[in-house]
């Protein structure tokens, strides 16, 4: 199962943009990234996922190098609601695994007022 | 919007007694999962079920636990008997069988063994 790389903790400050780096350097062809966060006392929810092409939803927005190499979950208003542990997961999509999500230690954002 | 389902929220037990959760998925939902989570640490698979079958139970300790799901539907995670590392909260998560399909979480059984 390929591995993905977080930085422990991140700072932002309210209202401000947050950029959430994950390094996936073994990600495979069938892998798909994606972002699940987990709110205090909360089971964790979806954020958005992609391939290979930038993504936008509703939540946020999911770059991805080109190498898929590596990504970033950018938030672009933070508000303390955001404060929780950011997941980046590749999940593979072929036909011949179970696609299971493996969860690493993820990343926990702080928002500060 | 539709939820994933948890009972109980809370659960206190003596070590070498038997604890049981349940959980009910989305309707619709095929594929169920049952992850562990210890205090600090990201959720770790312990079983996956796809209807009735279960797909991947690699991480799952089968000397104590056992899982089922046998309409396809509700499913029940047991540990038999519990011991003090068993304490974690139990996540139930439920998707549709396209990948491209997100998980739905339910929030969880906090279950502490004294």
């Amino acid at each position: 199962d390929a591995k993905t790389t977080q930085p422990n903790s991140m700072e932002s400050n309210e209202e401000e943009p947050v950029h959430l780096p994950c390094n996936h350097s073994t990600i495979s062809g069938t892998d798909y990234i994606h972002w699940y966060r987990q709110l205090p006392s909360q089971g964790p929810e979806y954020v958005i996922h992609g391939l290979t092409s930038n993504v936008n939803n509703r939540m946020a927005s999911l770059a991805i190098a080109e190498d898929r190499k590596s990504s970033t979950l950018i938030l672009h208003r933070a508000t303390l609601r955001d404060a929780a542990v950011y997941y980046c997961i590749l999940r593979d999509h072929g036909s011949s695994n179970t696609g299971k999500l493996i969860f690493g230690q993820g990343t926990t954002l702080q928002v500060k007022p | 919007e539709a939820e994933v389902a948890q009972s109980p929220r809370y659960k206190i037990t003596e070590k070498s007694q038997a604890v049981a959760f349940w959980c009910d998925p989305i309707s619709g939902h095929a594929t169920l999962y049952w992850y562990r989570q210890i205090l600090g640490q990201g959720p770790e698979l312990l079983v996956q079920f796809q209807d009735e079958s279960v797909v991947d139970d690699s991480q799952l300790p089968k000397d104590r636990f056992s899982a089922e799901r046998l309409k396809g539907v509700d499913s029940t995670l047991k540990i038999q008997p519990a011991e003090l590392g068993d304490s974690a909260m139990y996540l139930c998560a439920s998707s549709f069988l396209d990948r491209n399909s997100p998980l739905h979480f339910g929030n969880g059984t906090r279950l502490t063994v004294t």
